[in-house]
């Protein structure tokens, strides 16, 4: 069967609270930067992307921060909600170097209690 | 709606069986991606398709093949599954591989069980 897999780090929080999930990226030279939310058993689903020329953008619930000093980003989601559990990834890119593929980070769980 | 199809969603198969895992997609995108992903872990590129031009990444296993016979259509041929090679197997693609048009979208996965 599947290799054991690595404990992912969760955050357990309660319903109606704000949760803030963090991504350290590694590649200076990235420049774009995607949050992906992934269900237990489904494909992951685009939430919020960002470019290196800002430092937050706003979604619905959702805010991302940017701090490329030191190559930091998160994911803010106000009024948090049962539906918002799921393991939550980051993805680096670079946009204009030639071509680039998507590097995610490790992914962090989401817990949320009624 | 516009959407990245995978088939089967569950798909068991025994082991050194080949086994073939299809991805569609009604987007119309240039680029279509297979990644891997095991438990709690990321997903891990395994290889992508620019149009008709095939890009292997280093360290995928050569026991992994893929085809794009068409725009719409991606297959993944594991050609002797070993049991590390139990997996979701994940399709994507997106419209472009530079500038604005890397957002990748997701297919929901095959989960492949080889026993």
């Amino acid at each position: 069967g599947e290799s054991v897999g690595l404990h992912l780090p969760t955050l357990s929080v309660q319903e109606g609270d704000n949760s803030i999930i963090n991504c350290a990226y590694s590649n200076s030279a990235s420049d774009y930067f995607i949050w992906y939310k992934q269900e237990s058993g489904k494909g992951p689903q685009f939430i919020i992307d960002i470019r290196s020329n800002m430092d937050k953008r706003q979604g619905q619930r959702v805010t991302v921060l940017l701090n490329k000093t030191v190559k930091h980003l998160s994911l803010q989601i106000a009024a948090t909600q049962p539906g918002d559990s799921a393991v939550y990834f980051c993805a680096e890119t670079s946009l204009y170097s030639g071509y680039s593929t998507l590097t995610f980070g490790k992914g962090t769980m989401l817990l949320v209690s009624p | 709606d516009a959407m990245v199809i995978q088939n089967p969603r569950y798909q068991v198969t025994q082991f050194g069986k080949p086994v073939t895992l299809s991805c569609s997609q009604t987007l119309n995108h240039n680029v279509m991606y297979w990644y891997q992903q095991k438990s709690s872990q990321a997903p891990k590129l395994l290889f992508h398709y620019y149009d008709k031009d095939f890009n292997n990444e280093a360290d995928t296993p050569d026991n992994f093949q893929s085809r794009r016979p068409n725009t719409s259509f991606c297959f993944l041929d594991i050609r002797s599954p070993g049991l590390g090679d139990a997996a979701m197997y994940l399709c994507a693609t997106s419209r472009d591989r530079d500038g604005g048009a890397l957002k990748q979208y997701f297919g929901p996965g095959t989960r492949l069980t080889v026993t």
